[in-house]
């Protein structure tokens, strides 16, 4: 079946401008991840859906920084005034019950450049 | 204490060599340790993981090595090839969902 999709791939901005990264998790999958790659770095973690709780957002770096998952499914990352220091690939992941050692699946990511 | 610290930073191996890639972690609450590969261009994927009650895990090539007294896991690629060349990542949680990452290890594998 169809894996982890994320859009755009590619995302450009200028600073200070607003930006939306989708995800489409696996269907059927519970839980959702969001994480961010930057270069070097390995992979922070951001925040998890998991069913109707209220998501865990501990590892948000500010409150640019937002997520919403609607129906279960799509979520989409917002980064509002945006700054260079948040160029990176965010990757969005899926597992099936969110427990652990429950498989994450990842999406091939989304690159943001902040210019 | 949350950190997992991984090395080394890049690795370059002959063809059928042994590829050796270590974590070190100090939270003695972790309990799960999966092992990620990444190609150029794709997301990670699982490649293997262990639980602290056994000391090694092995599937195929890959095998993880646990020694819980030294808080150390390590990866170990046997007759490495070129198709194995990306991006290896660590990582570890304590009996949620939040894995804790290394910060990759970049294999490359000579023909």
């Amino acid at each position: 079946g169809a894996g982890v999709s994320q859009s755009p791939s590619n995302k450009v901005t200028e600073k200070g401008k607003d930006v939306e990264l989708r995800c489409d998790p696996i269907s059927g999958h519970t839980a959702l991840y969001w994480y961010r790659q930057s270069l070097g770095q390995g992979l922070e973690f951001l925040i998890y859906f998991q069913g109707n709780s209220a998501p865990d957002k501990s590892g948000l770096p500010s409150d640019r920084f937002s997520a919403e998952r609607t129906g279960g499914s799509v979520s989409t990352l917002t980064i509002q005034r945006t700054q260079q220091e948040d160029s990176a690939v965010y990757l969005c992941a899926s597992s099936s019950v969110g427990a652990r050692g429950d498989t994450q699946y990842f999406g091939p990511g989304t690159r943001l450049t902040v210019l | 204490q949350q950190q997992v610290k991984q090395s080394p930073q890049s690795l370059i191996v002959q063809k059928g060599g042994i590829s050796i890639i270590n974590c070190a972690y100090e939270n003695t609450a972790f309990d799960y340790f999966p092992w990620y590969q990444q190609f150029p261009g794709k997301g990670p994927a699982l490649l293997i993981a262990i639980r602290p009650d056994v000391s090694e895990k092995k599937e195929g090539r890959f095998t993880i090595s646990f020694n819980k007294s030294a808080k150390q896991f390590s990866l170990h690629i046997m007759d490495s090839q070129p198709g194995d060349s990306a991006t290896y990542f660590c990582a570890a949680s304590k009996g949620t969902y939040k894995y804790i990452f290394g910060t990759g290890t970049r294999l490359k594998v000579l023909a």
